[in-house]
């Protein structure tokens, strides 16, 4: 079975200070990791991806997540934050090869303070 | 590239009537459509699994013969909720599957919003 645990369902954080969004999977096989970013009342749209090349991935909007597997992590970074980052996060898995279902994690708000 | 919609983006419905949600993979063909449910607050729950021209396959707890899910095409699947409920309303969010050369990503459309009073 696979799953996500993110730690936190609500962190704030000032403007220009760093942001770390903790997660951690549970898999019994290679994952493909995921962080999604939700706009209120907005579909998913994807940060960044973990797919077994490069343990430190970079995404869109400043965001980078680092794949440990000795921790089973895949925490979400970035250096300075921004107001227009607050939202809500998921970090989400899967199976690696073929098509199979995403499991997400029950999300983090984030709160940027000005 | 890769963009997914959804219709309608919300709607309102009285209850015991039916209400078709549809997903549309715009600019690449997806065999396979995922539909997801979100309460308010809460993460997104996978409710079913669509495959084009065959039979949906439903997640644990998900009646069949409520949230009929048709994939007729390669490009659009529909949701649909029949005699639905208040406790039916929420934010339904399809994704589909590209699945051309390696690829396996997923994209998300914008989400339908539906209300049953």
């Amino acid at each position: 079975a696979q799953s996500v645990t993110q730690l936190g369902s609500h962190v704030s954080v000032s403007e220009g200070a760093l942001v770390l969004l903790r997660c951690n999977y549970s898999s019994s096989v290679p994952p493909y990791l995921f962080w999604y970013v939700q706009y209120p009342n907005q579909g998913l749209q994807l940060l960044l991806k973990y797919t077994s090349a490069a343990t430190l991935v970079k995404g869109i909007n400043g965001f980078e997540a680092e794949f440990k597997k000795s921790e089973t992590s895949f925490h979400l970074t970035k250096p300075s934050a921004h107001m227009s980052d607050a939202a809500e996060y998921f970090c989400a898995v899967r199976y690696s090869g073929g098509y199979q279902k995403v499991t997400f994690g029950t999300g983090t708000k984030l709160q940027v303070i000005p | 590239g890769a963009v997914v919609s959804q219709h309608p983006s919300w709607v309102i419905c009285k209850s015991g009537t039916s209400v078709k949600i549809e997903c549309r993979s715009l600019d690449f063909q997806a065999t396979t459509m995922f539909w997801y449910r979100q309460f308010p607050k809460q993460s997104l729950m996978l409710m079913a699994t669509s495959n084009e021209g065959s039979k949906a396959t439903y997640e644990q707890g998900v009646e069949k013969d409520k949230f009929l899910i048709n994939h007729a095409s390669l490009t659009l699947s529909t949701l649909t909720v029949t005699s639905a409920h208040p406790e039916d309303s929420s934010f339904y969010i399809c994704s589909a599957q590209q699945t051309s050369g390696s690829s396996y990503e997923q994209y998300f459309g914008p989400g339908t919003r539906l209300t049953v009073t």
